[in-house]
């Protein structure tokens, strides 16, 4: 089956430190990637839909600046997390979907656990 | 807006026994889909089974069914035969229409915890 590759898995790193993670489709190419934060036993929280080859759509009260997101290619979609604090702590995870719709479902990444000392 | 339900927050069963997993909906548009994912504590979420608003026969996959009423505008989720493994949180989601800035995405419920018992 369609395959979605996130990393890192896991980042624990300081106040200020800036933040890259990576989200690959590894067996089909992913027109559409979307980043999902998820906090401590609640539900998926869109934060942005991203396209290839386009600018992200963010999602009401989500910081552009502060969440930088790149889908340079079909295959590859980067969420940069910009002088990450505590407060930015949480599960991040992306997911892709090819082209076409209908009952096409969404792959997700593994996810990354991001700690902000 | 459209936006799911799932009202238990959390369920046990017992191992080998059935569950059914409750999921409600609300939507306006006439043509929509409809999503289970099981997330193990790791993290990952794993798409379960999906079904189309105008699908006539409720999906099934597996040990895994979906009890779709359209009428009633709930699509429960069957796990039989319940296995330890089967221990996860539940997700519930419908997929956004593809119109007005929106490009398909999954609104998820707030899931339901479920416990195996051996």
């Amino acid at each position: 089956g369609a395959v979605v590759s996130q990393h890192p898995s896991r980042v624990i790193c300081k106040s200020g430190t800036s933040v890259k993670i990576e989200c690959r489709s590894l067996d089909f190419q992913a027109t559409t990637m979307f980043w999902y934060r998820q906090f401590p036993k609640q539900s998926l929280m869109l934060m942005a839909t991203s396209n290839e080859g386009s600018k992200a759509t963010y999602e009401q009260g989500v910081e552009k600046d502060k969440f930088l997101i790149n889908h340079a290619s079909l295959t590859l979609s980067t969420l940069t997390v910009t002088s990450a604090h505590p407060e930015d702590s949480s599960f991040y995870i992306c997911s892709a979907r090819g082209q076409g719709r209908g009952g096409q479902p969404q792959h997700f990444g593994d996810g990354t656990r991001l700690s902000i000392l | 807006a459209q936006k799911i339900t799932q009202t238990q927050p959390g369920m046990f069963v017992q191992e080998k026994e059935a569950v059914t997993l409750d999921c409600t909906y609300d939507t306006s548009d006439q043509s929509y889909g409809l999503f289970w994912y099981k997330q193990p504590s790791s993290g990952e979420m794993i798409f379960l089974i999906y079904q189309g608003s105008y699908d006539e026969q409720n999906a099934t996959e597996g040990r895994y069914s979906l009890n779709f009423q359209k009428a009633r505008k709930s699509a429960n989720l069957v796990i039989s035969a319940s296995q330890l493994g089967d221990s996860a949180m539940y997700f519930c989601a419908m997929r956004e229409p593809y119109y007005g800035g929106s490009q398909g995405n999954l609104i998820f419920g707030k899931g339901t915890k479920l416990s195996v018992k051996p």
